[in-house]
C-alpha cells in the first residue's frame, strides 16, 4: 500500500524562527506536490517538484524534492503569523494523488 | 469558469436519506476528481474522471456511492441511504492532465460539508 507520510503532525513555532516540514512517499514519483489549507477553507497549490533535486521558492516557504530518497521538505523562514495553516504534500503515480497526513502549523507571536 | 465550483456548500440530511453533490469543473480540464476530508484527518481518494475513459472507482467506500461526469464537465457525487460515518467534506478537483510539462496541478473546490444526523 502506497504511504505519504508528513512529520511533524503539528507544529507550533514562534515568530521568526525556522523549522522544516519532512514528506516521505513510499513509491517511486518523479512529481511531488505541496498544498495548503486553511481553517475551513479548501486546498490550494503551493509548490509542483518534477524532478530529482527540484527546488522551489516563493517568499517564505522553499520546497526541495530528493527522489531517490523519497523526500521532501517544506522549510519555512522566519516565520509570521500568516503562515499558520495545514501543509499537505502529494504524490500522484498513477490516477489518483495520494496526499500526506498534513502538517498542522501555528505561528505564535 | 474561474474556478471549481460545488454545491450545495453545507447539506444536513437525516440517517438514511440520499443525497447529491455537485462539481463543475474549470473549464477545459480533462480531468475531475473526488475526495472526503473528515474533520482533521487527511484527503481520502473517492473516484476519478479522465477525459472519456472509464472512471477509476477504485476509492468509492462502498456501494451506496456513486458518480457521473456528464458531457466531460459537470460531476454529480451521489450517497444513497447516507450513514453518520458519511458525515464528511466532500471535495472536488480538477486539472488539465497531460500538459508538455508533466505536472498535474490540482484546483480544488470550496467543498461541500455534509452533515448526516
Amino acid at each position: 500500500e502506497l504511504k505519504v507520510e508528513q512529520n511533524p503532525l503539528f507544529l507550533s513555532m514562534q515568530e521568526g524562527k525556522n523549522y522544516t516540514i519532512y514528506c516521505n512517499y513510499s513509491t517511486t514519483s518523479d512529481r511531488l506536490y505541496w498544498y495548503r489549507q486553511d481553517p475551513g477553507k479548501s486546498l490550494e497549490s503551493l509548490f509542483v517538484l518534477l524532478s530529482n533535486g527540484a527546488v522551489k521558492q516563493e517568499g517564505r516557504l522553499m520546497a526541495s524534492l530528493d527522489t531517490k530518497a523519497r523526500l521532501s521538505t517544506l522549510h519555512i523562514t522566519a516565520a509570521v503569523h500568516d503562515l499558520s495553516a495545514t501543509y499537505f504534500c502529494a504524490v500522484d503515480p498513477g490516477n489518483q494523488f495520494y496526499f500526506g497526513t498534513g502538517t498542522s502549523l501555528t505561528v505564535i507571536p | 469558469g474561474a474556478g471549481v465550483s460545488q454545491s450545495p456548500s453545507n447539506k444536513v440530511t437525516e440517517k438514511g436519506k440520499d443525497v447529491e453533490l455537485r462539481c463543475d469543473p474549470i473549464s477545459g480540464h480533462t480531468a475531475l476528481y473526488w475526495y472526503r476530508q473528515s474533520l482533521g484527518q487527511g484527503l481520502e481518494f473517492l473516484i476519478y474522471f479522465q477525459g472519456n475513459s472509464a472512471p477509476d472507482k477504485s476509492g468509492l467506500p462502498s456501494d451506496r456511492f456513486s458518480a457521473e461526469r456528464t458531457g466531460g464537465s459537470v460531476s454529480t457525487l451521489t450517497i444513497q441511504r447516507t450513514q453518520q460515518e458519511d458525515s464528511a467534506v466532500y471535495l472536488c478537483a480538477s486539472s488539465f492532465k497531460g500538459g508538455q510539462s508533466g505536472a498535474n496541478v490540482l484546483t480544488f473546490g470550496a467543498g461541500s460539508r455534509l452533515t448526516v444526523l
